[in-house]
């Protein structure tokens, strides 16, 4: 089955300075790619996704890029705040009928003021 | 627009015992899947419901079972409970239309097993 690996698990930065998390995923059949982010005591919320027929995505202050040949994925947050804070998962999936997301093991974003 | 909604938001049971979890997926949508999380395991898919059957399923053993209603609202139930069935349990609902396959995630019910 898919396995998704994300990096760095965590990750601190200052506010103002641009963060980026990474992830590969195995399966050459996934399709779309969307990334969470999850703030304590609360579901993950989506943040961002790209699909594979796109190579970059950008909305506002983030941005997504996908690598289908190296199957690797990452996630851009530019001028972080610290309500960007929170935990960020990246998630592959097939598509289609199987919807299910496999999902990487996180990564606790800090943005220090 | 309402948001994915999960009842009850934790629970505290026992060794042995047997719970049900409930999800009301955002409105018109037709898609509701489950996952568990824990902090050693983290996010990992239990089964996804469509049109009241179930579509596909993770590798959890037959103790963790699901339905869904004709309104598309589901449940999940554990029985025999275990002390690693504590977790949060989220569900997520789709549009599950060709092309729309953005999941949206409810608030989880925090679940204990003591």
């Amino acid at each position: 089955g898919e396995n998704v690996e994300q990096h760095p698990s965590t990750l601190s930065v200052q506010e103002g300075d641009s963060a980026v998390i990474k992830c590969t995923y195995s399966d050459s059949a996934s399709n779309y790619f969307p990334w969470y982010k999850q703030e304590l005591g609360k579901g993950p919320q989506l943040i961002i996704d790209i699909r594979s027929n796109v190579g970059e995505k950008k909305d506002q202050r983030i941005a997504v890029t996908l690598n289908k040949t190296a199957k690797h994925f990452s996630l851009h947050i530019t001028e972080t705040q610290p309500e960007d804070s929170a935990v960020y998962f990246c998630a592959a999936s097939i598509g289609g009928s199987a919807r299910q997301l496999t999902f990487g093991s996180g990564t606790q974003l800090t943005v220090l003021p | 627009k309402a948001g994915v909604t999960q009842t009850p938001r934790y629970l505290i049971k026992t060794r042995g015992q047997q719970v049900t979890l409930s999800c009301s997926p955002i409105s018109g949508h037709r898609s509701v899947s489950w996952y568990q999380q824990t902090p050693g395991q983290g996010l990992q898919f239990l089964f996804e419901y469509f049109s009241e059957t179930q579509r596909n399923k993770g590798n959890f053993p037959g103790r963790f079972s699901g339905r869904q209603f004709s309104n598309s609202r589901s449940e999940m139930n554990v029985s025999t409970l275990e002390l690693g069935d504590s977790a949060l349990y989220l569900c997520a609902s789709s549009l599950a239309l060709a092309g729309a396959n953005e999941q949206f995630f409810g608030p989880g019910t925090r679940l204990t097993v003591l």
